[in-house]
């Protein structure tokens, strides 16, 4: 069974701080993994990260993917108030289209 | 950005009713999804379809079913709705590529109580 774990589960920073999630996994035929920021509701995709293009990065935000480790970070430089959500790491393996998720870290950026 | 919508939005219904969620995506995706995530938890896959005619059961047991008729349509029902069932919905899809380089597209979510 494919297990994804993140750490930490949640966070307390300032604006301007610089912030470091992990995500580490056990998957089947490793193909792909993924990073999403959820607020209030929906998941909203972030980066993809696969053998091809293991670092991604978008602004403030980026990301790198370890296969010796099997595991992922996100960083997020600069913090601002607005960089508060859970951020959720999935990984997509040999079953294909299915994605499976971690639990998640839940980020909070105080003024 | 992503064209994936979710009605209702919210929906509280007593027990025993039979209930409906649907999605609807324009962008012509194939695979559609089903999550189930409970507040602060993980999002657990109960759904998924592959195309029109073709719906499996995903990770997590549920008792809901699903629909695939039409491409952009992917409708949840729940034949008779406990408290159990207390939960956010959330539905999204994919690009036909397939062989795990998807990124799955989230709707907003329905979230559902049931008294």
């Amino acid at each position: 069974e494919d297990k994804v774990v993140q750490s930490p589960l949640s966070l307390v920073v300032h604006e301007g701080d610089t912030v470091t999630l992990n995500c580490s996994y056990e998957v089947t035929n490793f193909r792909s993994l993924l990073w999403y920021k959820q607020e209030k509701k929906a998941p909203t995709f972030l980066f993809m990260l696969t053998s091809s293009g293991i670092e991604k990065k978008s602004g403030r935000l980026s990301s790198i993917l370890d296969k010796k480790e099997l595991s992922s970070i996100l960083n997020i430089t600069a913090t601002q108030t607005g960089d508060s959500a859970i951020y959720l790491c999935a990984t997509g393996g040999a079953a294909g289209n299915k994605l499976t998720f971690g639990g998640g870290t839940r980020v909070l950026v105080k003024p | 950005e992503a064209d994936i919508y979710q009605t209702p939005r919210y929906l509280v219904i007593g027990t025993g009713k039979k209930i409906t969620l649907e999605c609807s995506q324009t962008m012509g995706h194939d695979k559609m999804y089903w999550y189930q995530q409970d507040p602060g938890m993980e999002l657990h896959l109960i759904h998924y379809s592959y195309g029109v005619n073709s719906t499996e059961k995903g990770d997590l047991s549920s008792e809901s079913t699903v629909s695939r008729i039409r491409t952009e349509h992917f409708p949840l029902t729940l034949e008779s709705a406990r408290p159990s069932h207390t939960s956010q919905y959330l539905c999204a899809s994919s690009e036909p590529r397939g062989g795990g380089y998807n990124e799955q597209f989230f709707g907003p979510g329905t979230r559902l109580t049931v008294l």
